[in-house]
């Protein structure tokens, strides 16, 4: 199935802990986005890399590290955990073609984190 | 105030109503998109648009450039339409989106 598929679906570690969440479309688009949907269902964007280089990094704690090993993989990686940092993390990507055209969105199913 | 605002918050409708939500931005942007996030938490994209008007199936989105406004409609309502909807721009210049607070609809049978 083409797709953007995120793991784990769920997410629940005690505060201080480390956690990764990943991401890999094969849609052969060449960007990828990391969302953060909080409990009021508000979503806000995070990172965004374009062929494994950083192109929006929003105001985000130094605790989120993004890391794209190839332009089909994005994962995101938080240190030390807080409880504010429970959300629903949205993975998203696209194909951003010559000229800065972009073709539409596809998501992930999301990954629900829980820090207690 | 949010670059990007939607109305109605909630919408509660009988089956087969016509259904319109509204999406209201104030920057500049190259598209908007409706998306559509159903109970279980997935997002789909629901539309693109830059310009006019798109439909598929029951599903129409419009937008108006000058007065920075878009609509999505849906004709012949059902419960399993129930989701939120969400508007979201994609800013003018910038690979993001920036999105509304959504409109949860319920459709009753």
């Amino acid at each position: 199935d083409t797709a953007v598929s995120q793991t784990p679906k769920y997410l629940v570690t005690q505060m201080g802990n480390d956690k990764s969440i990943k991401c890999e479309q094969n849609l052969g688009h060449d960007t990828m986005y990391w969302y953060k949907q909080d409990s009021k269902k508000f979503l806000k964007i995070m990172f965004s890399y374009n062929n494994k280089e950083l192109i929006i990094n929003e105001t985000v704690p130094n605790r989120f590290s993004p890391k794209s090993p190839d332009k089909a993989h994005l994962n995101l990686h938080i240190n030390s955990l807080e409880l504010g940092d429970s959300a629903v993390y949205f993975c998203a990507s696209s194909l951003l073609g010559g000229g800065g055209l972009n073709y539409g969105y596809t998501f992930g199913s999301g990954t629900r984190l829980t820090v207690v | 105030k949010n670059e990007v605002e939607q109305s109605p918050q909630n919408l509660t409708a009988q089956e087969g109503e016509f259904i319109t939500i509204n999406c209201s931005y104030s920057v500049g942007i190259s598209a908007l998109h409706w998306l559509q996030q159903h109970p279980g938490g997935g997002i789909v994209s629901l539309f693109m648009l830059s310009s006019g008007k798109k439909k598929h199936g029951r599903l129409i989105a419009t937008i108006n450039i000058q007065e920075k406004h878009s609509s999505l409609h849906i004709t012949a309502s059902h419960p399993r339409d129930s989701a939120v909807y969400i508007c979201a721009a994609r800013i003018q210049g910038a690979q993001k989106l920036v999105f509304g607070q959504g409109t949860r609809l319920t459709i009753n049978p």
